[in-house]
């Protein structure tokens, strides 16, 4: 069966502190991959995606992620975190043609950022 | 600007009262997809459209209806809507995968029905 699991349901990091949040997939084919951020009463936003190529790829606001296909994962980082990267966190797997709309979605991770 | 609107963003109901969430895109874009959002289930797919009058169910499409008239509009339908369809709504629209393409999302609507 197709799954994303984000094994942390709440993370607390402290502002300037590095940042690892964890993602792994079960997928029957090669997936594309992406994470997204929900910040509180907003929609979601595309941060980054992997479509093939180069494992390691680089979004917005700073964030990267690094494929890793024999552990089945897609980790996001950050270097130095900022109190408004408090949000939620989804990552997201879905085929590799046609568009977005077949996407599959973790059940998320709720970033705290303390001072 | 690109602009995914959804309308009304609150809405409180009753069992059994017909009820339309507009959902709107000014891109252009082919697919379109309704999700909803529950606390430790993160987003789960109720229809989506890949062009005007082609839709097809998500996961969970029990309960809803969808329909494709127009590009830009992408309405969802609760014919009869129960308390268990209290949640919060997304509309999300997008072109096909490129490297410069992405995905937007509406606002939300959160929707509890009494």
């Amino acid at each position: 069966a197709q799954s994303v699991t984000q094994p942390d349901i709440h993370i607390t990091v402290s502002e300037g502190a590095s940042l690892e949040l964890r993602c792994n997939y079960s997928y029957g084919a090669t997936p594309y991959l992406f994470w997204y951020v929900q910040s509180p009463g907003q929609g979601l936003q595309l941060l980054l995606k992997y479509f093939s190529g180069d494992t390691l790829v680089q979004g917005i606001k700073g964030f990267e992620a690094e494929f890793k296909r024999s552990q089945s994962s897609f980790n996001l980082r950050k270097p130095s975190v900022h109190w408004s990267d408090a949000a939620e966190y989804f990552c997201a797997v879905g085929p590799n043609s046609g568009g977005y709309n077949k996407l599959i979605f973790g059940a998320g991770t709720r970033l705290a950022v303390h001072p | 600007e690109a602009q995914v609107t959804q309308n009304p963003r609150y809405l409180i109901t009753v069992t059994g009262k017909k009820l339309t969430v507009t959902c709107s895109q000014n891109m252009n874009h082919e697919y379109m997809s309704w999700y909803r959002q529950d606390p430790g289930l993160g987003l789960r797919q109720i229809y989506y459209s890949m062009n005007v009058e082609v839709t097809d169910k998500g996961d969970v499409p029990e309960g809803y209806k969808v329909s494709r008239k127009e590009k830009r509009n992408f309405p969802l339908i609760l014919e009869s809507p129960s308390p268990n369809q209290t949640s919060l709504y997304f509309c999300a629209s997008s072109a096909k995968y490129g490297q410069r393409e992405t995905q937007y999302f509406g606002p939300g609507t959160r929707l509890l029905v009494l």
